[in-house]
């Protein structure tokens, strides 16, 4: 089955640290896309950053990166320099090429609490 | 601007009033693609559309009826609302179906059905 699993429904950090949000996912799929979003308060999605299967460098987009390790089927999302703004919750999300439904698949989230 | 827009944001209704959540996408993109949010559940599939006059089911579409006449838009259709459809709903749209890029979503539309 595929699946996208974070175990850590809640975190803190404090504001200018770096946290790490974990993600693991399960396919048997070679070609897959995996994702970030973020959604705040006010409710919308808003994309942070994307790695494809077949990538070799782990992506970096600003403040976040995605520690990709493909082999234990992780992707954690880091944070770098937190700030007030990132409290949010967090989804990990995989977008498998098989059965042709272009579906993403998300985890159930994690919620990220940035204290000054 | 690229993007994905749905209406209404914000919606209250009662059981069994027919209502409908329009999408509309200005991307051009073959792939549109509904889903629901409720706590603890993460996002999950209603419907989806390869193209135009091609939709299929997703993984929870009792209730709800879709079409794709348009390219560009993807309205999601609650013949009979009922409170266990009281949820936050999110049209997504992307190039193509056989692709694990991006998906880009709208912004929302928060549904209660009293």
């Amino acid at each position: 089955a595929q699946k996208i699993t974070q175990t850590q429904p809640g975190m803190f950090v404090q504001e200018k640290e770096a946290v790490t949000l974990d993600c693991t996912y399960d396919t048997s799929d070679q070609s897959y896309g995996l994702f970030w979003y973020k959604q705040p308060s006010s409710g919308e999605m808003i994309f942070l950053i994307y790695q494809g299967s077949y990538d070799e460098q782990n992506a970096t987009e600003g403040r976040y990166s995605l520690n990709f390790q493909k082999a234990r089927k992780s992707a954690n999302l880091v944070i770098s320099a937190s700030q007030l703004g990132d409290s949010a919750m967090y989804f990990c999300a995989m977008r498998p090429i098989s059965g042709n439904t272009g579906k993403l698949i998300f985890g159930q989230g994690t919620t990220l609490q940035v204290k000054p | 601007e690229a993007q994905v827009t749905q209406n209404p944001r914000y919606l209250i209704t009662v059981t069994g009033k027919k209502l409908t959540v329009t999408c509309s996408q200005n991307m051009n993109h073959e792939y549109m693609s509904w889903y629901r949010q409720d706590p603890g559940l993460g996002l999950r599939q209603i419907y989806y559309s390869m193209n135009v006059e091609v939709t299929d089911k997703g993984d929870v579409p009792e209730g709800y009826k879709v079409s794709r006449k348009e390219k560009r838009n993807f309205p999601l259709i609650l013949e009979s609302p009922s409170p266990n459809q009281t949820s936050l709903y999110f049209c997504a749209s992307s190039g193509l179906a056989a692709n694990t890029g991006e998906l880009f979503f709208g912004e929302g539309s928060r549904l209660t059905v009293l």
